[in-house]
């Protein structure tokens, strides 16, 4: 049964980048689209971006400049970069398989000095 | 981009009782492909947000069979035909038929 596992800081400062990386287990990184999803009170459930195992990607518009997301299929890891963050970046940050049949536990991201 | 509106917002139901609730989008979900990319995901308390139902109606692996979907277009409906106490939290519907991906505002269920 496929898990998908998160790590990364909990508190990012302003104008830094939020950096998180999900790990795949129990399947193959490959022949899917993984996606980054995150959460908030004020926007509800945001679609961040997503990666296919070949590396191509896509992102919400109202983040794209500011969005990375990569992978490594050697470690079965991929991972987001948002940079730039401030209050607004602040929610609960999830990372998914499309589509959005496995997620992860999600990530408690504080963007505070 | 795709808007979904959800209704109601929350709603009360009584163990035993059944519920439904409604997703409605600014644009059609039918892609040129014939499939319709319309999703139900329940969020308990605490938890991730979790797949119930695909492709409007196509029940995820495991979920029980009191929850089905239907609808077309712009349209779409999670009906549970005996609502249980498991079945607490919030309820969305999202739609994969054009970028940006999009999620409704969700239904809160109490019992």
């Amino acid at each position: 049964q496929v898990q998908l596992l998160q790590s990364g800081p909990g508190l990012v400062r302003p104008s830094e980048t939020l950096s998180l990386t999900c790990t795949v287990s129990g399947g193959s990184i490959s022949g899917y689209y993984w996606n980054w999803i995150r959460q908030s009170p004020v926007k509800g459930l945001e679609w961040i971006g997503y990666i296919y195992h070949t590396g191509s990607t896509n992102s919400n518009p109202s983040l794209k400049s500011r969005v990375t997301i990569s992978i490594d299929t050697s470690r079965n890891q991929f991972s987001l970069r948002l940079s730039s963050v401030t209050a607004a970046d602040t929610a609960v940050y999830y990372c998914a398989r499309d589509p959005m049949d496995v997620w992860g536990q999600g990530t408690t991201v504080t963007v505070s000095s | 981009e795709i808007v979904l509106t959800q209704t109601p917002l929350s709603l009360s139901v009584t163990p035993g009782q059944p519920a439904s609730m409604s997703c409605k989008a600014t644009h059609s979900l039918l892609d040129s492909d014939g499939k319709t990319y319309a999703y139900w995901y329940l969020q308990k308390p605490g938890q991730s947000p979790q797949l119930l139902i695909y492709e409007v109606s196509s029940r995820f692996s495991g979920v029980s069979d009191r929850f089905s979907g239907a609808g077309s277009g712009t349209d779409f409906t999670l009906k549970i035909s005996r609502v249980e106490a498991e079945d607490v939290g919030v309820y969305y519907c999202m739609q994969g038929v054009n970028h940006p991906i999009t999620f409704g505002q969700g239904t809160r269920l109490e019992i």
